[in-house]
């Protein structure tokens, strides 16, 4: 079991706001920043939200992340279909020389 | 433009070793870590390492608690080859296991941040 916990799946109707959570400890969320990937179906994962909130660029401004102390959430406004795929959290914990640590994945269906 | 290319699949039985080699191009091989995360069907994703090309002894790779004593990190900078070979395979290292490369080179603020990705590689173990 991953220690950072998300929903195994979401929903929602095209032109909807979906949120996406992901909570974890103190030692994990609380004292890292938060990173979001998408993955669609049968290809590698895109980076979509780094430190708790940055967008890197060609990102919509559609796909927002927020954090607050040991919860952090992605939050996709405007549903399109496109936007159908499984969506990770992350945190890089810097102890240790360093390591990768994933949320178990949550996969959002547009109905 | 920066890309990584995985080996093929690999069907394994069950207490083999399988290695996956990944193919970078468009930058500096030497100037960027390399990570392993793996992904089992149906699940999330699995960090397995990091390992820094530029100089792999010495401090130069991290493996995942899970897969210490299991997993070898290398390369080979004459042909921009990073390896990553898992021993003892059981049946649940059923799994697609990805290379993947950071935003920024080593000693920078995104030395760690991956950003780029290999298509994967399936292992399959079965008896």
């Amino acid at each position: 079991q991953s220690v950072l916990t998300q929903p195994p799946s979401a929903s929602g109707t095209p032109g909807q706001r979906v949120t996406i959570s992901c909570s974890g400890s103190s030692s994990y969320i609380g004292s890292n920043y938060v990173y979001w990937y998408q993955q669609v179906p049968g290809a590698a994962p895109k980076l979509l939200i780094y430190r708790n909130n940055q967008r890197p660029s060609g990102v919509p401004d559609r796909f927002s992340g927020s954090k607050s102390g040991t919860s952090a959430s992605l939050a996709i406004s405007g549903l399109r279909s496109e936007d159908e795929a499984d969506y990770h959290c992350a945190v890089w914990d810097d102890r240790l020389s360093g390591r990768w640590v994933f949320g178990g994945g949550t996969k959002l269906t547009v109905l | 433009q920066v890309q990584l290319v995985q080996s093929g699949a690999e069907v394994k039985k069950p207490g083999a070793s399988v290695k996956v080699s990944c193919k970078a191009s468009g930058y500096t091989f030497t100037d960027y870590y390399i990570h392993w995360v793996r992904q089992a069907p149906g699940q999330g994703l699995e960090w397995m390492g990091w390992i820094n090309p530029f100089n792999p002894k010495s401090g130069g790779t991290n493996y995942a608690q899970k897969f210490r004593g299991r997993v070898t990190m290398t390369r080979d900078t004459s042909i921009s080859t990073a390896y990553m070979e898992l021993s003892t395979l059981r049946s649940d290292d059923t799994a697609v296991y990805y290379c993947a490369r950071p935003l920024g080179s080593s000693g920078s603020a995104t030395s760690y941040l991956i950003d780029y990705w290999g298509q994967g590689t399936l292992v399959t173990v079965s008896s």
